[in-house]
This record gives C-alpha cells, structure tokens and sequence, in this order.
C-alpha cells in the first residue's frame, strides 16, 4: 500500500525559509523509475509544479523557482525534503509531495497535503 | 515558460457528454495526463498517456489527441463528476512538468 505524508510548519514568516519532509511507504526511491515529486495549490488556484528526484539523485526544477528551491532525498528514511527560501505571501499554498513514476510519465498517488501560510 | 491552456469552466447536464480541451505547442511530442480534483481532496488521475485509462476509473472518461490538443471527454455525465479538471504534460525538454489552469466542470 503506498501512501505519502507531507509535514512541516504550518505557519512562515516572510523571508524564512521553509522546510517540508513527505515521509513515504510503500515503495523504494531507489528502484529504477522511482521518483518523488512536489507540487503546490494556493487557495482556489491551480496546481503548480515545483521540483522532482529521481531514483538516481537526479533532481528537476520549476524554471520559475529553481532559485529558491532545493530537492533532496534520504531512501534510508523513506524521506524527501523540499526547501524553498525567501518565502513571500503569494506562497501560501497547499503542498503535495507525490509519487512520479517515470515509465508512465504520471504522479499515481499523492499525499493528503499540507497548507502553509505566509504571514508576519 | 511553457502552458497549457484549459477552458476556465464548463456545463453540462446529467446524460449529456462533457469535453475538457488542453492545448499545448509540445503536445505532439509530450503525453499529457488528465487529473480530477474534488474540493478539499488531493488530485486523483483518471487519464494517462493522452487516452489511456487507469484501472478503478469509469468507462465514461476517455482522452484524445490530435496535434497540439489533448481532450478528456466524459459521455454520460454524473453528479459525482463535478470537480476541477487538470491537464498536465511535459515541456519539449521532458525535464519539466506542467499543468493547465484547470476547467471546472459543473453538472447542471
């Protein structure tokens, strides 16, 4: 059964930097094809990719982010963290971290995620 | 940086057929996905690959492609199918990911 957890602050101040985990089970991040992926949803707008690691550390970036993001993963720990600095308010959002697998091309199963607001 | 582009809403009465476009300039090279999403619920996909379907999801949802425009078409629309509808693909690279605005769809 996979499933995925997203956690962290629930509540950030503008120019901190932001840290979220997706703890996961289910799966290995180190098979072949394997990857993680984070996607984020402000309040009734659409769905924004963010960032991907694959099975192989290979890690992928939202052109738009790519400055203030970074990927990583440990499999031992079944964990991805995402950090995202500078954190400005049009950065409340929701936050999914999903499974990706690259043979399909698709995030089969998301977690349940997390929302997080920007605010002094 | 690159888009795809969705109709903001459509409506469709119970029975009727509903039909979601997604357009994109590397659709022709790129698959896209098609991912449904209720109101307070994580994003469930329904469609893979332009068109094909993953197991547990209903007959009635089916996707085509034709150049730069991918469609998901719902035939027999229910109630339980009013949700928001996502496309989703790659850019021309393949190493970034994208989706659409999404399309409401309201069942009259």
């Amino acid at each position: 059964q996979v499933t995925l957890r997203e956690s962290g602050p629930a509540l950030v101040k503008p120019t901190q930097t932001l840290t979220l985990t997706c703890t996961f089970s289910g799966f290995s991040l180190s098979t072949s094809g394997v990857c993680v992926t984070w996607v984020r949803q402000p309040p009734g707008k659409a769905l924004e990719w963010l960032a991907l690691i694959d099975w192989d550390d290979d890690k992928y970036y939202s052109t738009s982010l790519k400055t203030r993001l970074t990927i990583s993963k440990d499999p031992s720990k079944n964990q991805v963290v995402l950090t995202m600095t500078n954190m400005d308010p049009v950065d409340t959002a929701t936050y999914y971290c999903a499974r990706f697998l690259s043979r399909g091309g698709y995030f089969d199963y998301w977690g349940q995620g997390m929302m997080v607001t920007v605010s002094s | 940086s690159y888009e795809l582009t969705q109709p903001p809403s459509v409506s469709v009465s119970p029975g009727q057929t509903a039909r979601i476009t997604c357009s994109g300039d590397a659709l022709p090279k790129q698959y896209a996905y098609w991912y449904q999403q209720k109101p307070g619920q994580a994003p469930v996909l329904v469609i893979y690959k332009d068109s094909e379907r993953p197991s547990g999801i209903p007959e009635r949802f089916s996707g085509s492609s034709s150049g730069t425009t991918v469609t998901l078409t719902i035939s027999g629309v229910q109630a339980e199918d009013e949700a928001d509808y996502y496309c989703q693909s790659a850019d021309s690279s393949g190493t970034s990911y994208v989706f659409g605005i999404g399309t409401k769809v309201t069942v009259l």
